[in-house]
C-alpha cells in the first residue's frame, strides 16, 4: 500500500470554526490532491497541488484552502466551517511514474460540521 | 472536458453469477482508464487500469475489463462474485500527455447475494 496518512480521521466541529486536515506521504510523489465523498456524487476534486507551493483549484473549492510547504505534506483547511462541508475527505498522490497517471488514496476523513 | 457515466448505482448479483459492472465515457482524446474498489470505511484502491496496448485488461481479485474505443466503454467484469466482492466501485479517466487530473464515476454497489 502506498505511504499516505490523513489526519485527523474522525472530526466533529461547529460552524463557523476553522479545520485543518492534514495528508502525510512517504512516497516523494510529485503531485497531491484533495477530493471530497458525498453519497450520489462519486468523488470531486477539491485542490491539487503539483510541487511545494504549488496548487490549484479544483473543481468544488469554493470554502476551502490549501498549502504545501514540503513534498510529504498537503494540508486542507475550512476557514469558516458550514455544514455543507460535512463530508468524507480523501487524500491522494500520484507520481506520474511511467505516464500512467493513476493515484493512490488515503483512508480518508469524516467530518461533521454541526 | 472528459466525463464518466457508471450505469446503475446499484447493482445485485448471486454469488457465482457473473459481475458486469457498466462504464461510459467521454473524451477528446485517447483516455486513460482505471476503476476503483471501495471497502466500507476505507479508501479507493486501483483495481485495474488501461493506458495503451492490449484493449483487454486484468486487475486483482480476478476482475478484467475492456476498453473498446468504438463504443466508448470500459465495463468490469468477473466471472464468478464472491461474497467478498460487495463493495463500491469507481470508474474514472483522464488524460495523459500533462493532463493529471481524474474524473470520477459516481460510483456503483455491488451487492452479492447468498
Amino acid at each position: 500500500d502506498a505511504g499516505i496518512t490523513q489526519s485527523p480521521r474522525h472530526k466533529v466541529t461547529e460552524t463557523g470554526t476553522p479545520v485543518t486536515l492534514r495528508c502525510h506521504q512517504t512516497e516523494n510523489h510529485r503531485y497531491m490532491y484533495w477530493y471530497r465523498q458525498d453519497p450520489g456524487h462519486g468523488l470531486r476534486l477539491i485542490h491539487y497541488s503539483y510541487g511545494v507551493k504549488d496548487t490549484d483549484k479544483g473543481e468544488v473549492s469554493d470554502g476551502y484552502s490549501v498549502s504545501r510547504s514540503k513534498t510529504e505534506d498537503f494540508l486542507l483547511t475550512l476557514e469558516s466551517a458550514t455544514s455543507s462541508q460535512t463530508s468524507v475527505y480523501f487524500c491522494a498522490i500520484s507520481g506520474i511514474e511511467g505516464g500512467s497517471y493513476e493515484q493512490y488514496f488515503g483512508p480518508g476523513t469524516r467530518l461533521t460540521v454541526t | 472536458a472528459q466525463s464518466v457515466t457508471q450505469l446503475g448505482s446499484h447493482v445485485s448479483v448471486s454469488e457465482g453469477a457473473l459481475v458486469l459492472l457498466r462504464c461510459n465515457y467521454s473524451s477528446s482524446v485517447p483516455p486513460y482508464l482505471f476503476w476503483y474498489v471501495q471497502y466500507p470505511n476505507q479508501g479507493l484502491q486501483l483495481l485495474l487500469k488501461y493506458t495503451t496496448g492490449a484493449t483487454l485488461v486484468k486487475g486483482i481479485n480476478g476482475f478484467e475489463a475492456e476498453f473498446k474505443k468504438s463504443e466508448t466503454s470500459f465495463h468490469l467484469t468477473k466471472p464468478s462474485a464472491h461474497m467478498s466482492d460487495a463493495a463500491e466501485y469507481f470508474c474514472a479517466v483522464t488524460h495523459g500527455a500533462g493532463s493529471y487530473q481524474l474524473t470520477f464515476g459516481k460510483g456503483t454497489k455491488l451487492s452479492v447475494i447468498p
